[in-house]
């Protein structure tokens, strides 16, 4: 069975940091792109960022809103994706989920699409 | 940044009864569309890609429609674990990813 499982969170002042662990099982890790997108309380999906994989050299993007404070890693030994949070702001609060990028090719472009996602985990940032 | 505009909010809805929510994106994203099912405290879970290629155990009251700026999810039938919250994904140009804000289904 393809599953993901978020580890890590919880509760942080703001300024500090955290760091969320995500294991991946049933698939092979190693070929696929990885994404991480948050939830805050009562509000809709935001992609945080992805890591692509060992072939396109584990190139990381971000969105703006944490670009230069969070940073995306991978050990493909371990099955494992990671997201280290620096410089926690409250607006950071949020549930947390990796997620499995599908990789599909159309006109000889590859596009990735999230195909499989873990139950997530809840970071708060709160003094 | 491609921005995706979901409507309408909310969709009052009886079961058995059809529902159609729209999605549209601030400029093409060809057919690299997706749409996801969001129920209260799970995680969200793939329904369709490619704009109207449904995904693996999905059931065929769900379909996805369009392409370019506009796109549809139709649910021929509403059944009672139905009632959820729908977002629609564009993944042709990114960084970075981006979501629609979410239709909310609700019994009527």
């Amino acid at each position: 069975e393809v599953q993901l499982v978020e580890s890590g969170g919880g509760l942080v002042q703001p300024g500090g940091s955290l760091r969320l662990s995500c294991a991946a099982s049933g698939f092979t890790f190693s070929d696929h792109y990885m994404d991480w997108v948050r939830q805050a309380p009562g509000k809709g999906l935001e992609w945080v960022g992805r890591t692509r994989n060992k072939a396109n050299s584990y190139t990381t993007e971000y969105a703006a809103s944490v670009k230069g404070r969070f940073t995306i890693s991978r050990d493909d030994s371990k099955n494992s994706l990671y997201l280290q949070m620096n410089s926690l702001k409250t607006e950071d609060t949020a549930v947390y989920y990796c997620a499995r990028a599908k990789t599909t090719v159309s006109n000889y472009y590859y596009y990735y699409y999230m195909d499989v996602w873990g139950k997530g985990t809840t970071v708060t940032v709160s003094s | 940044e491609i921005v995706m505009t979901q409507s309408p909010a909310t969709l009052s809805v009886s079961p058995g009864e059809r529902a159609t929510l729209s999605c549209r994106a601030s400029q093409s994203v060809s057919s690299n569309l997706a749409w996801y099912q969001q129920k209260r405290g799970q995680a969200p879970r793939l329904l369709i890609y490619g704009a109207s290629t449904r995904a693996t155990g999905i059931p065929a009251r769900f379909s996805g429609s369009g392409s370019g700026t506009e796109f549809t999810l139709t649910i021929s039938s509403l059944q009672s674990e139905d009632f959820a919250v729908y977002y629609c994904q564009q993944y042709n140009n990114w960084p970075p990813v981006t979501f629609g804000q979410g239709t909310k289904v609700e019994i009527k």
